[in-house]
């Protein structure tokens, strides 16, 4: 069964910082990853998405790398901004599960500080 | 609409009692997803919605749950006899691709209802 895992499970930064989100699965047979960000109160927002044969995908300040063999994919942020704060999701998309069957890790918490 | 809508957006239920959660798509999205999102944790994945047919309810964690989507737009999960544990936020989203496994599939959250078992 595919499990995913997010580290750290909270980080608090100074506004300006370049950091690092990680996610790591089990299962290495997967269609894609995706970085969803959440909002207290509101739904997920889709930040990037890393098809199963691709190895980064990058949006603006925000870039995502995939290594599916072992299992890990990092979110970097460039230049942090206080309305970056947010919790950070990762899934996975396993080839045996329809589409929409994502698999969520539990989410970094981001502070970033003025 | 411009975006995918829940309602309510909080309920609260005795145990026992019986509750229902629509979701409103995006117009024109073929596909319709339910989660489940404990406190603290990721969001699970309950069913799956390709038009008016339910193509994957293997999350569904009980027969007390129950989904539709009859004309292929609207959705409601329902949950029967409900239980502390099923405190939780249910997240609806939407797609607008029925494609195949290899298709990226971006999704639109709604804001999610939260529902508090006492």
């Amino acid at each position: 069964k595919q499990e995913v895992t997010q580290i750290p499970a909270a980080l608090s930064v100074p506004e300006g910082e370049n950091l690092v989100l990680n996610c790591s699965f089990t299962d290495s047979a997967i269609y894609n990853l995706q970085w969803f960000r959440q909002d207290p109160g509101k739904g997920l927002t889709s930040l990037l998405l890393i098809q199963s044969s691709q190895r980064e995908q990058t949006s603006g300040r925000l870039n995502a790398s995939l290594d599916k063999s072992s299992g890990r994919s990092t979110l970097y942020i460039a230049a942090s901004q206080p309305g970056d704060s947010a919790t950070y999701l990762c899934a996975v998309r396993d080839y045996g599960g329809s589409q929409g069957n994502l698999i969520f890790g539990k989410g970094t918490k981001l502070s970033v500080k003025p | 609409g411009a975006g995918v809508s829940q309602s309510p957006r909080y309920k609260v239920a005795k145990r026992g009692q019986d509750v229902a959660l629509r979701c409103d798509p995006i117009s024109g999205h073929v596909s319709l997803f339910w989660y489940q999102q404990a406190l603290g944790q990721g969001p699970e994945f309950l069913t799956y919605f390709q038009n008016e047919a339910q193509l994957d309810k293997s999350g569904l964690p009980s027969d007390r749950f129950f989904a539709e989507r009859p004309e292929g737009s609207v959705s409601t999960l329902k949950i029967q006899r409900t239980q502390q544990e099923d405190s939780a936020v249910y997240l609806c989203a939407s797609s607008l691709s029925a494609s195949g496994p290899s298709g990226a599939n971006v999704l639109t959250f709604g804001a999610g209802s939260r529902l508090t078992v006492l």
